[in-house]
């Protein structure tokens, strides 16, 4: 299958500063990446549609100024969790398409003290 | 309001069993469905998928069935083998092979295999 990385896999930061995810498929090109979150014993949940050249959709509820994401080529899309918060901590995993499948990323655990 | 159900928290198998995981969706638009398996601090691993114009689809140990009709889907392993001790997921798409649109997830069956 189709190989997504995610860097960095764990992020611990002072509640206030940016932290930034990056997530690229290593062997496949991807117009469309999605962003997902985690919270324990929780289901995944899309946060946004990252779209190569174009503004991210978000889901119902996420915020997009918190939220930043930029898919400047077709193997690279990152996630900027701006002023990052303590509620901001959470499992943060991306995907992207290959044909008809989503393949994810091995994820980043974020922590904000 | 869940529109993909995973009913079952946990299911323990005996090795060597069929694992039949079980999956409901109420949102009559998803035509595109995926299991995907995962371990703890780890994204999932796709193991199958299905289109909502079959019924069935095998790829090895893996096989999944789709009843549109009740809205189920299933998953069975067999036999099911220890390094299948995971928690798998069910998931949803609106957009046939979901490559433009974002999954919905079930919360999870954790599957155990034991000796």
């Amino acid at each position: 299958g189709a190989v997504v990385s995610q860097h960095p896999s764990r992020v611990i930061c002072k509640s206030g500063t940016s932290v930034k995810i990056e997530c690229r498929s290593l062997d496949f090109q991807a117009t469309t990446m999605f962003w997902y979150r985690q919270f324990p014993k929780q289901s995944l949940m899309l946060m946004a549609t990252s779209n190569e050249g174009s503004k991210a959709t978000y889901e119902q509820g996420v915020e997009k100024d918190k939220f930043l994401i930029n898919h400047a080529s077709l193997t690279l899309s990152t996630l900027t969790v701006t002023s990052a918060h303590p509620e901001d901590s959470s499992f943060y995993i991306c995907s992207a398409s290959e044909r008809e499948t989503q393949y994810f990323g091995p994820g980043t655990r974020l922590l904000v003290l | 309001d869940q529109q993909v159900k995973q009913n079952s928290p946990s299911l323990s198998v005996q090795e060597g069993r069929i694992s039949i995981l079980n999956c409901d969706y109420t949102n009559s638009m998803f035509d595109y469905f995926l299991w995907y398996k995962k371990y703890p601090a780890e994204g999932p691993t796709f193991l199958i998928s299905i289109s909502s114009i079959k019924d069935k689809n095998e790829d090895g140990r893996f096989t999944v069935f789709l009843n549109k009709s009740a809205k189920h889907l299933s998953l069975h392993i067999v036999p099911s083998q220890p390094g299948d001790s995971a928690v798998y997921f069910c998931a949803a798409s609106g957009y046939s092979g979901g490559g433009a649109d974002g999954l919905t997830f079930g919360k999870g069956t954790h599957l155990i295999i034991q000796p």
